[in-house]
């Protein structure tokens, strides 16, 4: 299995402009998670899905953050507008079940707000 | 609350041992992990440990967990300069999906 994959790998984007990251998770993974690491705050969980469906958004910084499922092969996060404080990298992982015991990550999308 | 505490840095040389230590506040986590996270890249597991366990002890890797104290300890025998990256512990409460990192320990391993 190739893994998680996920799109772009960096992305550089000038403030106020609408920015759509995506996720592939693996195949037969029945939950998929969003993560945003900074320097400051660490990894902090942003939304998780299960079986497509939203369980816990309260990670989701504000109403410009928006994440969508809509089928078992495809997430994406959107942010509109973006700013220079949403700079970060943003991880997918997935796992089996929502409780399974591991999560497998994904390389992660560097944003870059200028 | 949940906090995982972790000291930012350390540094070995290859060969000696490296011990990262992590200390939760929720003593009803259920399940410690050490994730892995080499540079430019998403974070690995390395291995984790149950709550009604002491110690786990995989190759190198041998996980300590004082339940009492609420203190999770690495430790990684031999290092070598493959393993510099930086180390995430985590935990995980029984019945909940979301994992609460620590901000890392950056791993140096010098020649």
């Amino acid at each position: 299995d190739a893994g998680v994959i996920q799109s772009p790998r960096h992305e550089v984007t000038e403030m106020g402009q609408e920015v759509t990251l995506r996720c592939k998770p693996i195949s037969g993974h029945n939950s998929l998670f969003w993560y945003r690491q900074t320097m400051m705050r660490g990894l902090e969980l942003l939304i998780y899905f299960n079986n497509n469906v939203p369980i816990d958004d309260s990670g989701m910084p504000e109403d410009r953050f928006s994440a969508k499922m809509p089928n078992a092969s495809f997430s994406t996060l959107k942010i509109q507008p973006s700013e220079p404080r949403d700079s970060a990298v943003y991880f997918c992982a997935s796992s089996l079940s929502r409780y399974s015991y591991e999560q497998y990550f994904g390389p992660g999308t560097r944003l870059t707000v200028t | 609350g949940e906090d995982v505490e972790q000291s930012l840095f350390l540094s070995v040389r290859e060969g000696d041992s490296s011990v990262i230590n992590c200390t939760y506040t929720d003593s009803s986590s259920t399940y410690l992990y050490w994730y892995k996270q080499e540079p430019g890249a998403g974070l690995q597991l390395l291995t984790y440990i149950f709550s009604n366990m002491d110690m786990k002890q995989d190759q190198r890797l041998t996980v300590l967990l004082n339940k009492k104290d609420k203190h999770l300890s690495l430790r990684i025998a031999d290092t070598q300069t493959g393993d510099s990256a930086i180390y995430f512990c985590a935990e995980r409460y029984s019945g909940y999906s979301t994992l609460t990192f620590g901000k890392g320990t950056m791993l140096l391993v010098s020649p």
